[in-house]
């Protein structure tokens, strides 16, 4: 079985700071680690994933993850942030053996300040 | 691409009563997942199809729970007797069951009871 820790509920950050949004998992098999964000009364919208490969994978709107194997982390970063990165973001995982259902963690709401 | 629809969007209903919601995939995908949200918490797996069949439901998915797929195409979940602690983001989701697929979300369907 797989488990995510967000251990942050609440991030407030000024407009143009930099940014990270922390994520540890525990698993016992292999995973493929996800980050999602969701924007109020919406769904879920895939931000970054990292399947494989290079261990730093980036988002088209500037956000970037690492995986770190040693430290079970997958944290998010952002250098510089908009009033419109304002949302909620879910870290998530799951089990390499193929397309198995998506294990969340709890949440960490993002609000950018003016 | 018309992405993975879900009807209603939002649903009051008292307690005691039977609510069904829809699920329509993305039509290519073979694989439909089933999530509820509760307030402040991450997205929680309820169950998964792959085409017509039911692979694994959650212990979260109690009697009261029924999730059907009928011909691989469109989902319903029913709630039946519903209580209080229903009360959650119903999210569907679908991907492509070959390889590894991103999961595509719906907006979800909001249920409140009263």
């Amino acid at each position: 079985a797989q488990s995510v820790t967000q251990l942050d509920s609440q991030v407030p950050v000024f407009e143009e700071a930099p940014v990270e949004l922390r994520c540890n998992y525990s698993s016992s098999v292999s995973v493929y680690l996800f980050w999602y964000v969701q924007y109020p009364n919406q769904g879920l919208q895939l931000l970054l994933k990292y399947l494989s490969g290079s261990t730093l994978v980036e988002s088209i709107n500037g956000f970037e993850a690492e995986f770190n194997k040693s430290q079970t982390s997958f944290h998010l970063r952002k250098p510089s942030v908009h009033i419109s990165d304002t949302a909620e973001y879910f870290c998530a995982v799951s089990a390499t053996s193929g397309n198995t259902p998506l294990v969340f963690g709890k949440g960490t709401r993002l609000s950018v300040i003016a | 691409d018309t992405g993975v629809s879900q009807n209603p969007r939002h649903k009051i209903t008292k307690r005691g009563q039977n609510v069904t919601f829809r699920c329509d995939p993305i039509s290519e995908h073979n694989r439909l997942y089933w999530y509820r949200q509760t307030l402040g918490q991450g997205p929680e797996f309820l169950t998964y199809f792959q085409n017509e069949a039911q692979l694994e439901k959650s212990r979260l998915l109690s009697d009261r729970f029924s999730a059907e797929r009928p011909k691989g195409s469109f989902s319903t979940l029913e709630i039946q007797r519903t209580e209080q602690g229903d009360s959650a983001m119903y999210l569907c989701a679908s991907s492509l069951a070959t390889g590894y697929q991103p999961q595509h979300f719906g907006d979800g369907t909001r249920l409140s009871i009263l």
